[in-house]
């Protein structure tokens, strides 16, 4: 079965401390993103990564870090930096640049992160 | 890339043909209209992609006049499983890289 995977499904951590939250799609794409949810609310983009070791920051990129060492595998760390952490984050890939096709992204299920 | 506005909320009911109206006035020449479904604790999922006239797939079709300003998904007989966020998103399919807008969508709540 081809698609994405991130782990885990809930995460609890302490305040001031560095969390990881993890990203693996088998789709063969080379794109990938990381997007933040709120309660009630869209998705705002935290980065992007086009290729392998290359990733731009998307809209709210602060307290936020990533890597993209392979291409299955696009991990984000969210840092003791980032104000305000608990919310929800999905991880998507995609075909940079689909031509004539439709260009979609797959999303995974979602990490729920929650900081006290 | 083109803002987009649509109603926050909507009811149906069961078996229903639902239209869903989302308004891109400063939609650009090389940007597509798509449409997004999210269910509660879950990523988005991809329902439909056009740039004019009409398309129609499996789920849903997506209706675009001719002066792409704004467009209308439609879901016919909706069922109780249908009840989830749908996003309207307009931009360009080359070089999109990831930059895809989503508002905070329209919540579709269907009743028995």
């Amino acid at each position: 079965d081809g698609g994405i995977t991130q782990s885990p499904k809930y995460l609890f951590r302490k305040e001031g401390q560095n969390v990881t939250l993890s990203c693996e799609q088998n789709l063969n794409h080379d794109a990938m993103y990381w997007y933040r949810q709120d309660p009630g609310q869209g998705l705002r983009l935290i980065y992007y990564s086009q290729i392998v070791n290359d990733f731009q920051k998307g809209d709210i990129a602060e307290g936020y870090s990533v890597s993209r060492e392979k291409k299955e595998s696009f991990p984000l760390t969210v840092t003791s930096a980032q104000k305000n952490p608990t919310a929800f984050y999905l991880c998507a890939s995609s075909k940079p640049d689909p031509g004539q096709g439709v260009f979609e992204q797959y999303f995974g299920p979602g990490t729920r992160l929650t900081v006290t | 890339l083109a803002k987009t506005t649509q109603p926050i909320s909507m009811d149906s009911y069961e078996g229903q043909e639902v239209n869903i109206t989302c308004s891109h006035n400063n939609i650009a020449t090389n940007d597509y209209i798509t449409w997004y479904q999210q269910f509660p604790s879950q990523g988005p999922r991809f329902i439909i992609q056009g740039y004019k006239t009409k398309v129609t797939n499996e789920v849903a079709s997506l209706f675009i006049p001719a002066d792409r300003k704004s467009s209308t998904l439609s879901l016919p007989r909706v069922s109780l499983s249908d009840t989830a966020v749908y996003y309207c998103l307009v931009g360009p399919l080359s070089g999109n890289t990831g930059k895809l807008i989503f508002g905070q969508g329209t919540t579709l709540q269907v009743k028995p």
